[in-house]
Order: structure tokens, then C-alpha cells, then sequence
């Protein structure tokens, strides 16, 4: 398996433009994760998707920020419109479905590094 | 809410030798599972080792293993024989009932490896 995929890797973009951001989970995982990480925060979950519906959006920071998931082999977060304070690396994890004491592990795409200028 | 903490920011050790890194977590759960990820300079999040709460018998994985002390809500990570490629940021994180929620990170430890 080609592991989790995120797109693009870096992202540069002007203050007000709209970001978009992509994820394709592992085949076969019923949980995406879509984290951010930066110096001040730290790593802080956004949002959390089980069988492509959202679960958790408590972490996202404003209405500026959105997250899809049409099928279980895509999402996406999108930022409209993006501010200098976005800018950090943002991750996307996926999980396969744990039964009783089962595997909860979670895997990390590569990130995105985005920066709003 | 669960809370973890990593009072190192920075540790170093020879090329070789054995390293323990420091971790913290409070939880109400009675259900939920611990873990150590490394991020390289490469900033891929990998995982290194897992433990599930009700296991008493602690996790390893080759040259790393834990020291999980549930009552006093611990779990550190050694790792034994340590190579220039584990030179890292080292991240510990919980996650409550089976895993499949959100991860809790601490701030992490960057381990420098000496040759």
C-alpha cells in the first residue's frame, strides 16, 4: 500500500485566498483525522471523519475552515479565506476500524506545509 | 479531557548507548491506548510503539521498548543500542477507548544522537 496520501506538499498563497488541501487514506480505513501542527500549539486535531462522516469538527478553529469527505478513498480541508495565522503543517491520518481491543493505530500522510503570506 | 506531558524538550546520547525518554498522561478513561510517534527532518509522523491499557506486560519493538506504570500514569520509551537514524522529534500521545478517536499529543522531545 502506498501508505497515506496528502496533496500538495507545500503550499505557498496570499493572505485571503482560498486553500485547499487533500488527503486519499489507506484502502480499507474507516477513520481520517485531519491534524495541524505548529510551534505554538503544537500537533492539535481538526477534525475526524468514521465511514466518510464527521464525527468530531470540535478542533476546528473558525467558520473559515471546512472539511469534506465525499467517498472513502478522498477529503479535503479548505481555508476561505486564508490568514497568516493558518499557516502551519497540516496532517492526515487514517485508521482502519478496531473491534474490541483492537488496533486503533493511526497513520500519517507526509503533511502539507502551508504558508499564507 | 486527557492531558500528556513531556518534560524533556531536549535530549542527547552517544551512538550506541540507551536512552529513556520521559512521558506523562492524565485520562478518566479506563479504556485507551498510549503511543510514541517519531517525526524525522523529513516531518513524516511515524509510528514507533504501542500499548494498550489493559496489557500489563509492556510493548517493545526491537531496540525500543516501554516502561508503562498505569497507576502512576507513565510511559517512557527506551531505546537501546541508539543509531544516528533515530535522531528524531519524539512525540507520545493517548488516545481514549479504542484508539480510534483523537490522539492527544505531548509537546515533545527532540533526541539528538551523538557519534
Amino acid at each position: 500500500d502506498a501508505g497515506v496520501i496528502q496533496s500538495p506538499r507545500h503550499e505557498v498563497t496570499e493572505m485571503g485566498q482560498e486553500v485547499t488541501l487533500r488527503c486519499k487514506p489507506i484502502s480499507g480505513h474507516d477513520y481520517l483525522f485531519w491534524y495541524r501542527q505548529t510551534m505554538m500549539r503544537g500537533l492539535e486535531l481538526l477534525i475526524y471523519f468514521n465511514n466518510n462522516v464527521p464525527i468530531d469538527d470540535s478542533g476546528m478553529p473558525e467558520d473559515r475552515f471546512s472539511a469534506k469527505m465525499p467517498n472513502a478513498s478522498f477529503s479535503t480541508l479548505k481555508i476561505q479565506p486564508s490568514e497568516p495565522r493558518d499557516s502551519a503543517v497540516y496532517f492526515c491520518a487514517s485508521s482502519p476500524t478496531s473491534g474490541i481491543y483492537g488496533d486503533g493505530t493511526q497513520y500519517f500522510g507526509p503533511g502539507t506545509r502551508l504558508t499564507v503570506l | 479531557a486527557q492531558t500528556v506531558t513531556q518534560s524533556q524538550p531536549e535530549m542527547s546520547v552517544q551512538e550506541a548507548e540507551t536512552v529513556t525518554l520521559s512521558c506523562t498522561y492524565d485520562t478518566s478513561e479506563s479504556d485507551y491506548y498510549l503511543f510514541w510517534y517519531k517525526q524525522p527532518p523529513s516531518r513524516q509522523m511515524i509510528l514507533v510503539i504501542r500499548q494498550e491499557a489493559y496489557k500489563q506486560q509492556n510493548a517493545t519493538e526491537n531496540r525500543f521498548s516501554v516502561n508503562f506504570q498505569k497507576a502512576a500514569k507513565s510511559f517512557s520509551l527506551k531505546i537501546s543500542d541508539s543509531q544516528l537514524g533515530d535522531a528524531a522529534m519524539y512525540f507520545c500521545a493517548s488516545a481514549r477507548g479504542f484508539g480510534n478517536e483523537k490522539l492527544t499529543f505531548g509537546t515533545g522531545t527532540r533526541l539528538t544522537i551523538i557519534p
